[in-house]
């Protein structure tokens, strides 16, 4: 594919259910990164993928939320018994090698509006 | 639909010189704006973000950015580059004003710095 992409691209869910949002990264991305955006906070790392490990945790804010990665591509963020705190766009990026001391470009895709009510 | 403009991929000044990045946004209303970076090996950070209030914003590590209206920018400054700067600075407006407004970004600026 052309670019990073996310699906679906607007949730709307009640308080207590369960969601999962997807991200398909371009191919050959070996990095993936989840981050949510609420306007009142800024963008907020969630969770980073080499492969299908996930070294970097740090940004999950509780146990609600996983994350996993299948295959190397495919990335799916579950949210659990969703709360209105969750609404948010979930920002999905990859980039094509981890570099160990570069920086590397992260391609964004268009995000996941979730909404809880 | 609003859109970010970053002016060079790639940006090298020498320890001590300014930081100037340019960011230019598409926008008939005034939107939210934010700068974010990315140091090596982490994910992006939040810089500094422009609401509306002072035009003048001040962020992190001496970084300041200053939204011009009239000239659509939010050109990202630091008077004096330190060597821990060095990493991707990353421009972003947002779509609209709720908590779960789309913030675009814009394609990044990659900065290294000189000893």
């Amino acid at each position: 594919g052309a670019g990073v992409s996310q699906s679906p691209s607007n949730k709307v869910t009640e308080k207590g259910k369960d969601v999962e949002l997807r991200c398909d990264p371009i191919s050959g991305h070996t990095a993936l990164y989840w981050y949510r955006q609420s306007l009142g906070q800024g963008l907020e790392f969630l969770i980073y993928f080499q492969g299908n490990s996930a070294p970097d945790k740090s940004g999950l804010p509780s146990d609600r939320f996983s994350a996993e990665r299948t295959g190397g591509s495919v990335s799916t963020l579950t949210i659990q018994r969703t709360q209105q705190e969750d609404s948010a766009v979930y920002l999905c990026a990859s980039s094509p090698q981890w570099t160990s001391g570069g920086v590397d470009t992260q391609y964004f895709g268009p995000g996941t509006r979730l909404t809880v009510l | 639909a609003q859109s970010v403009t970053q002016l060079g991929s790639h940006v090298s000044v020498s320890e001590g010189a300014l930081v100037l990045l340019r960011c230019n946004y598409s926008s008939s209303v005034p939107p939210y704006l934010f700068w974010y970076v990315q140091y090596p090996n982490q994910g992006l950070q939040l810089l500094l973000k422009y609401t509306s209030a002072a035009t003048l914003v001040k962020g992190i590590n001496g970084f300041e950015a200053e939204f011009k209206k009239s000239e659509t920018s939010f050109h990202l400054t630091k008077p004096s580059a330190h060597m821990s700067d060095a990493a991707e600075y990353f421009c972003a407006v947002s779509e609209g004003y709720s908590s779960a407004s789309k913030i675009i970004f814009g394609s990044g600026t990659r900065l290294s710095i000189r000893p």
